[in-house]
């Protein structure tokens, strides 16, 4: 099993333009999240999938922001007109649910987005 | 709301000192609680957990112990390496999603 990965790594961006991040969690897992981490702050929700259905949103998610999950695999994030507030890394974890492993979630290594 | 509320840093210190990283959380109920690490360049790594009061968590010479008569989770080793230098997060589980506090930056010194 490799973890949970997420491309990119790093995404420039300038304000205004629509960025798409992706994450695959780790493949027997089956409920997804979506976490944003400014600079020296810690992750803050944005929202989980539990396969395919999304379950829960966070206010800091505008409307300006989508994700999906179309398969109940991999989840993407997209960002639209973006804002210099929207600079961050933008982190998704993945774990099973309904089990006592549902206590651990296990993170990407992220994505940082800089918006110029 | 739950939330978590974590020892500001960064703290630096030298190689073989002992550490504690104090951590406090406010929550209905009795939460999960967490202490993940955070390597340059890494995500976020579950360093050790606790899932109910008095149980100890523990991992790499790290321990932590649920102590619900003071809402504390406190991080601590006894002696700390250069590869310990990393952000230190405690967190607690809420009904659907982790609670993080800011985060703690620790140096450690040859």
């Amino acid at each position: 099993d490799t973890g949970v990965s997420q491309d990119p790594r790093h995404k420039i961006t300038k304000r205004g333009q629509n960025v798409t991040f992706r994450c695959d969690p780790i493949s027997e897992h089956n409920r997804l999240y979506w976490y944003r981490q400014t600079l020296g702050q810690g992750p803050e929700f944005l929202t989980y999938f539990q396969n395919e259905a999304q379950l829960e949103k966070s206010r800091l998610l505008s409307d300006r922001f989508s994700a999906e999950r179309p398969k109940g695999s991999f989840s993407t994030l997209e960002i639209q007109r973006t804002e210099q507030g929207d600079s961050a890394m933008y982190l998704c974890a993945s774990t099973v649910a309904g089990t006592s492993a549902s206590y651990e979630q296990y993170f990407g290594p992220g994505t940082r987005l800089t918006v110029t | 709301g739950d939330s978590v509320t974590q020892m500001e840093g960064p703290v630096t210190l030298s190689e073989e000192a002992c550490l504690t990283i104090n951590c406090t959380y406010t929550a209905t109920g009795y939460p999960s609680l967490f202490w993940y690490v955070q390597y340059p360049g890494e995500g976020l790594q579950l360093l050790l957990k606790a899932t109910k009061a008095d149980d100890k968590g523990s991992n790499k010479g790290f321990e932590a112990t649920y102590r619900k008569e003071t809402t504390s989770f406190h991080l601590e080793k006894g002696s700390v390496q250069v590869s310990d230098s990393a952000v230190y997060f405690c967190a607690l589980r809420g009904r659907n999603d982790m609670r993080f506090g800011a985060g703690t930056r620790l140096t450690v010194k040859p």
